[in-house]
């Protein structure tokens, strides 16, 4: 397994502003992956983290919203820009250790509140 | 389209209780099927991973079985600990989509 740290774990925001989330692993990995979990709703993904290239974004999911940082191989950033009520959400950074077993390991989750 | 599909929403059981949770899916080229487990406030963890029909795999008091178009999550005489939300999702050849998951609480 791994430890995959996430900060804030939780934080209200105000309409408008910008929050940066982060999200530490305890070893190397090639592919990182940020998910949005809302209420009652499955996961979806938002986008892969590459290590020096630009993040891959699902659909429904534009940079300008969210935009992602990857410097390193155990680390990364999502910004959730320009928040409103609707971005009330759990954002999860996830990671596989061995891309060929599909597993999934996920951080703590950072819980959200917009006003 | 790729879909996953699980039931019951949700589920109570009283300690000792035996039952399985459903879940459905269609997917283009399943690569894997999965089991999480996610407790309030923390991010999912994994359980299981099924790779074909048939197979098998358990862990303590739960068994995940796959067939090739659902799996289900059998838990045999469940503790108030395992009171959780468990989540299945798949991984095809373009997507890995999750369910939106069983909440399970065991009542002591």
């Amino acid at each position: 397994s791994a430890v995959i740290s996430q900060k804030p774990s939780r934080d209200i925001c105000q309409r408008g502003t910008s929050l940066t989330i982060q999200c530490q692993v305890d070893s190397q990995v090639t592919m990182m992956f940020w998910y949005r979990q809302q209420p009652g709703q499955s996961l979806t993904l938002i986008a892969t983290a590459n290590q020096g290239s630009e993040a891959t974004y699902e659909s429904g999911f534009v940079i300008d919203k969210f935009p992602i940082s990857r410097p390193n191989l155990t680390f990364s950033t999502l910004t959730v820009s320009n928040m409103s009520p609707e971005d009330s959400s759990i954002y999860l950074c996830s990671v596989f250790l061995d891309p060929n077993t599909g597993e999934l390991f996920f951080g703590e989750g950072s819980r959200l509140t917009v006003l | 389209e790729d879909q996953v599909t699980q039931s019951p929403e949700a589920l109570r059981l009283q300690e000792g209780e035996s039952s399985s949770l459903n879940c459905s899916y269609t997917v283009s080229g399943l690569r894997g099927l999965f089991w999480y487990r996610q407790d309030p406030g923390k991010g999912p963890e994994f359980l299981f991973t099924l790779y074909s029909a048939g197979e098998e795999k358990e862990k303590e008091r739960l068994k995940a079985t796959l067939t090739k178009k659902e799996s289900f999550l059998h838990i045999t005489a469940p503790k108030p600990e395992d009171s959780a939300t468990y989540l299945c999702a798949v991984q095809g050849t373009y997507k890995y989509i999750f369910g939106t998951g069983t909440r399970l609480k065991v009542l002591a």
